[in-house]
């Protein structure tokens, strides 16, 4: 069955990096785009980033462009966000989803989450 | 302030149908067929219950079906029962610029 293990959340000041990792099982994962979506403490879901199957494109929204960068390493089934420049409002439980399709914006399996909390 | 406009909430009786609305524009719900719904318990993931407008994954019950009418995505869940209080969440590909969007989320009480 598909599974999808998010892993690299924590506590980390403002300004500080963060990385967070999304290891794939039950499906290839080079088939498929990729992507994350976060949820603050009480409020809705916010898309954040999405990488294309084989990496050739990603797309940031647009409060975390130039801070976060996404990555994949199809070998080794896990995907990457690399977190820069945190900010008190990107705390949030990270999540990350598989597309239905190569780059479809359906969410068809997701995460558990993993927590980030930028906090002085 | 979310691209997408959800009602904060909706309510129904059991076996009553509620019918939640998503409100975008011509860039986003009215420019394409890549509207999705999906199902928040509290402290879980979301999960898919329609895509594609109308469609529905494997395992989702046939009591929740998707519309859209120009700007307008709606979700109707008919025969209300108790586990389907929950918060629902509405998407749509918004082209190469904003890509994703999704709505604020409407909670969904069963009276």
């Amino acid at each position: 069955q598909v599974q999808l293990v998010e892993s690299g959340g924590g506590v980390v000041q403002p300004g500080g990096s963060l990385r967070l990792n999304c290891t794939a099982s039950g499906f290839t994962l080079k088939n498929y785009g990729m992507h994350w979506v976060r949820q603050a403490p009480g409020k809705g879901l916010e898309w954040v980033a999405f990488i294309r199957y084989d990496g050739s494109n990603k797309y940031y929204a647009d409060s975390v462009k130039g801070r976060f960068t996404l990555s994949r390493d199809n070998s080794q089934n896990t995907l990457y966000l690399e977190m820069n420049s945190l900010r008190v409002e990107d705390t949030a439980v990270y999540y990350c989803a598989k597309d239905l399709e190569r780059a479809s914006a359906i969410f068809d399996y997701w995460g558990q989450g993993t927590l980030v909390t930028v906090s002085s | 302030q979310s691209a997408l406009t959800q009602p904060p909430s909706a309510s129904g009786s059991p076996g009553q149908s509620v019918t939640i609305s998503c409100t975008g524009t011509s860039s986003d719900v009215g420019g394409y067929n890549y509207v999705s719904w999906y199902q928040q318990h509290p402290g879980k993931a979301p999960k898919l219950l329609i895509f594609e407008v109308n469609k529905r994954p494997s395992g989702v019950p046939d009591r929740f079906s998707g519309s859209k009418s120009g700007n307008t995505a709606s979700l109707t869940v008919s025969g209300l029962q108790a586990g389907d209080e929950a918060v629902y969440y509405c998407n749509s590909y918004a082209g190469a610029n904003n890509f994703v969007v999704f709505g604020g989320g409407t909670k969904v009480t069963v009276l």
